[in-house]
């Protein structure tokens, strides 16, 4: 199974209300990600979480808060958020820290907020 | 951060070979140089990386220049699926989860 799940696949959201974005694999990796993608634009790195401990935090906002309860899943947090904010938010995992594991990609989850 | 440079977009015709260039002009030795591709309405999917040696997968074929400043991936025979938006990405050694996307490429496919 080589494969990344992210619920849910859409998420309508107002600037007041509080959401999670979920993500799961169950390959055994040990490092896991968030990457925001806007439209016609390359995913941006958030975080990173490399053995349930986060490792980079790109200066994300603090109206994200990313957790890894374990080391299949990893969610996002949201809080407050803008219409700029508005994007598609992908996960990733890879098996370890070495630059020669690849990286897998969930289908994202695609939100709006209004 | 080394960043690589890469053309908007390119065109291919169906059952030919295409070759999408990356340019990395300051790489540092300690670079890894992946690919990367992006189907529309999907999350990217991994094609190949390499460090100095040409390499060969089932996907595709990453051909480095000596100096390691360029490098180019060679799909040996586009089909209509492989149209995406294909990243070049330096990934350095010592700071492995470390990912940036550039720009990339848009190839499109004629049938």
């Amino acid at each position: 199974d080589t494969e990344v799940t992210q619920t849910p696949k859409h998420l309508v959201m107002g600037m007041t209300n509080k959401k999670s974005l979920k993500c799961e694999q169950h390959m055994g990796h040990r490092a896991m990600y968030w990457y925001k993608q806007k439209a016609k634009k390359p995913p941006e790195l958030m975080f990173v979480y490399s053995y349930e401990k986060l490792s980079i935090n790109e200066s994300v906002p603090s109206r994200f808060s990313p957790e890894c309860p374990n080391s299949s899943l990893l969610n996002l947090h949201l809080h407050a958020l803008q219409p700029e904010d508005s994007a598609l938010y992908l996960c990733a995992s890879s098996q370890g820290d070495q630059v020669a594991y690849e990286q897998y990609f969930g289908p994202g989850t695609r939100l709006t907020v209004t | 951060d080394a960043k690589t440079t890469q053309p908007n977009s390119m065109e291919s015709n169906e059952e030919e070979p295409v070759h999408l260039p990356c340019n990395h002009s300051t790489i540092s030795g300690t670079d890894y140089i992946h690919w990367y591709r992006q189907l529309p309405s999907q999350g990217p999917e991994y094609v190949i990386h390499g460090l100095t040696s040409n390499v060969n997968n089932r996907m595709a074929s990453l051909a480095i220049a000596e100096d390691r400043k360029s490098s180019t991936l060679i799909l040996h025979r586009a089909t209509l699926r492989d149209a995406a938006v294909y990243y070049c990405i330096l990934r350095r050694s010592y700071n492995n989860n470390d990912m940036r996307f550039g720009a990339g490429t848009r190839l499109t496919v004629k049938p």
